[in-house]
């Protein structure tokens, strides 16, 4: 199974600050990587797919980059809305997501 | 607008059985294979296993095959979930989520949109 592990596990932020969330996987993935993020008692919701491209009606303040085992989203100017948890997922080989970010207010 | 819509919560016992719908409207049923997803606050989000509606091939992670069974009725648009005999590990929030892009369930893809989800809860 490929794992998925993602860095910091939380972290505290201020309203405009710049974020970066990193996933690594265990093996080269190409860039079969999505990114979701998730509010307290929501569903996730697709902000990435394949490693750097938005989906549809995502902020552009939201990024991602990478390709291989090393990946990264960021969050530019991060906004009021943006705290929540944000999970990496590779669609490599079966289907596998990290361990999520807990992005909380500082 | 594209959108699944899940069934309610449930409560159960420890060996009873349960079946639970994921109904998609907004885009054609058969285009895209249908996901379901577990969470729980151990494990986080697990993969479960994944179909096709136009023909109900199903794909199973080796974690969850023969603990459950995915099915589809794309007369009515509806995936479901179903056990057999519950076991409080089952304990869980399910998601059910298709995958894109159309037609494919090659690498490479990802899930979108997700359902509400539904609190399944064993005791």
């Amino acid at each position: 199974d490929i794992q998925m592990t993602q860095s910091p596990s939380s972290l505290s932020a201020s309203v405009g600050d710049r974020v970066t969330i990193t996933c690594r996987a265990s093996q080269s993935i190409s860039n079969y990587l999505n990114w979701y993020q998730q509010k307290p008692g929501k569903a996730p919701q697709l902000l990435i797919y394949r490693a750097s491209t938005l989906h549809t009606g995502v902020p552009s303040r939201f990024s991602g980059s990478g390709f291989g085992a090393d990946f990264t989203l960021t969050i530019t100017t991060l906004q009021p809305e943006d705290f929540a948890v944000y999970f990496c997922q590779q669609s490599d080989t079966y289907l596998t997501f990290g361990g999520g970010t807990k992005v909380e207010i500082k | 607008e594209v959108q699944l819509v899940q069934s309610g919560a449930e409560v159960k016992k420890a060996g009873e059985s349960l079946k639970i719908s994921c109904q998609s409207s907004g885009y054609s049923f058969p285009t895209h294979w249908i996901a379901w997803v577990r969470q729980t606050p151990g494990k986080g989000l697990e993969w479960m296993g994944i179909i096709n509606p136009y023909d109900s091939d199903t794909r199973y992670n080796p974690s969850f095959q023969g603990q459950v069974t995915i099915s589809a009725d794309k007369s009515i648009s509806t995936a479901y979930l179903q056990w057999n005999s519950l076991k409080a590990s089952d304990t869980a929030m399910y998601y059910c989520a298709r995958y894109g892009p159309q037609y494919s369930i090659s690498s490479g893809g990802w899930f979108d949109p997700w359902g509400q989800g539904t609190l399944v809860t064993v005791s």
